[in-house]
């Protein structure tokens, strides 16, 4: 499977504390997007990294991409219950494919 | 307005019926795509639609048959499902191809039985 892995794959942290969570991916890129689920709903554009980028910022999220690792993060800062969620991330690669990681479920409590 | 519209939102069928699900997108998009995800797992990509031609079929059985027929509307044609099809089937938008953004719709959760 070309599907990347996420770890880990569920986080529990209390409201105001710092999220991150890692995506690896197994071929060549172009581009790096995360996406946020809410549960059974659709999901949401967060960033696209390009590979010639290393690193990210919207808001309060950072995103840093390592090419020769095939390795992405996502840094969620000063969580809030309403970043409870399941994160994506997704890559392209040669011939017009997508894949979407295994996910992180993230719960941020109150 | 960069919503994309799905209907129906739930939809329980037998084995043997026929039914079509739809996505709506009035971005000027000229890229569209049909997910499949079930429960606990990441979304997979079924098919892509570029400037209203089939562009990429990924393998997916012939029970499901897409149709775009213009560039703001898609459609999947269900024929003969097996229970195992159960899934949220998610239709997605972009600007012209998969490495962009993609807007989402909210799916339409299918029950076979």
């Amino acid at each position: 499977s070309q599907q990347g892995e996420e770890d880990p794959q569920a986080l529990s942290i209390q409201e105001g504390e710092n999220a991150t969570m890692n995506c690896s991916y197994k071929t060549s890129i172009n581009n790096l997007q995360w996406y946020r689920q809410n549960s059974g709903r659709g999901l949401v554009h967060l960033i696209l990294i390009r590979s010639n980028e290393r690193e990210k910022h919207s808001g309060r999220l950072r995103v840093t991409l390592d090419t020769s690792k095939k390795s992405s993060s996502l840094l969620i800062t000063a969580s809030r219950a309403a970043d409870t969620a399941s994160y994506f991330c997704a890559t392209d690669g040669t011939g017009n494919q997508f894949y979407f990681g295994t996910g992180t479920s993230l719960t941020v409590i109150p | 307005d960069t919503e994309v519209t799905q209907t129906p939102k739930h939809l329980v069928m037998g084995m043997t019926n026929k039914k079509s699900l739809k996505c709506e997108q009035h971005m000027g998009h000229r890229a569209m795509y049909w997910y499949k995800q079930k429960a606990k797992k990441p979304p997979e990509l079924m098919f892509v639609y570029s400037y209203e031609k089939l562009s990429i079929n990924e393998s997916v059985p012939s029970r499901f048959s897409p149709e775009c027929p213009n560039s703001s509307l898609l459609n999947l044609h269900l024929h003969a499902l097996q229970p195992e099809d159960s899934a949220l089937y998610l239709c997605a938008s972009s600007q012209q191809g998969l490495r962009e953004t993609q807007y989402f719709g909210p799916g339409t959760r299918l029950l076979v039985l």
